[in-house]
């Protein structure tokens, strides 16, 4: 059962645009949401985090939209850059469960120069 | 600051033998979880440790183990292995009651 879809699978941006990768989660007890960002040969590198009580967390030029009503959250990556090419994976966790991550499939951005 | 560590970074195994994955985690972390990777997909949950007590197990067969140290470093151990466990394992460590979930380089291990 994957609690976490995200989409799009791959998703191709000119240097300077926005990038949008978004999720969708199904188990409402989920209460904390991060974003991580994976370079190959790579661990998982946090980039950015919210919890259901606010609808927008902005860090530089990364933000997530959160909507509770619609069990959805995105990524926007703004003025992308070559070095933004990388694999990213939202999760999602509930307080009860510790720190038990579950992750969506991932989305293989790549910036053209 | 030193991040998380594990070792070793890549291992070669042949179908049926024994693995064990080592892992460090960030100084005064007292919790450690361990994720598999299967090329193309997310990171999928096998364990959770704090203070050497198991909180946490994932859909993983009993092939798979784990412990935790005294310093809170952790081992994983996979028996039988099999040519599907083939995969990058990955090794997160957190501070007590916190969410935030730092990740290790993780061992790439091939069963062949």
């Amino acid at each position: 059962q994957q609690q976490v879809k995200q989409s799009p699978q791959s998703l191709i941006v000119q240097k300077g645009g926005i990038s949008i990768i978004n999720c969708a989660y199904e188990n409402t007890a989920f209460d904390y949401f991060p974003w991580y960002q994976q370079f190959p040969g790579k661990g998982p590198a946090l980039l950015i985090a919210i919890r259901p009580d606010v609808s927008e967390k902005k860090e530089g030029r990364f933000t997530i939209s959160f909507n509770k009503s619609a069990k959805q959250f995105s990524l926007h990556i703004m003025d992308s850059q070559p070095g933004d090419s990388a694999t990213y994976f939202c999760a999602a966790s509930k307080e009860t469960s510790g720190s038990r991550l579950t992750f969506g499939e991932g989305t293989q951005l790549t910036v053209n120069p | 600051d030193a991040g998380v560590t594990q070792s070793p970074t890549h291992l070669i195994k042949t179908r049926g033998q024994h693995v064990t994955l080592r892992c460090s985690p960030i100084s005064g972390h007292k919790s450690v979880s361990w994720y598999q990777q299967v090329l193309g997909q997310g990171p999928q949950f096998i364990f959770q440790y704090y203070e050497k007590e198991e909180r946490g197990r994932g859909n993983f067969p009993d092939r798979f183990s784990a412990r935790q140290f005294p310093n809170y470093s952790s081992e994983l151990n996979v028996n039988a292995l099999l040519l599907g466990d083939s995969a990058l394992y990955l090794c997160a460590s957190s501070l007590p009651h916190t969410d935030t979930q730092y990740f290790g380089p993780g061992t790439r291990l091939t069963v062949l």
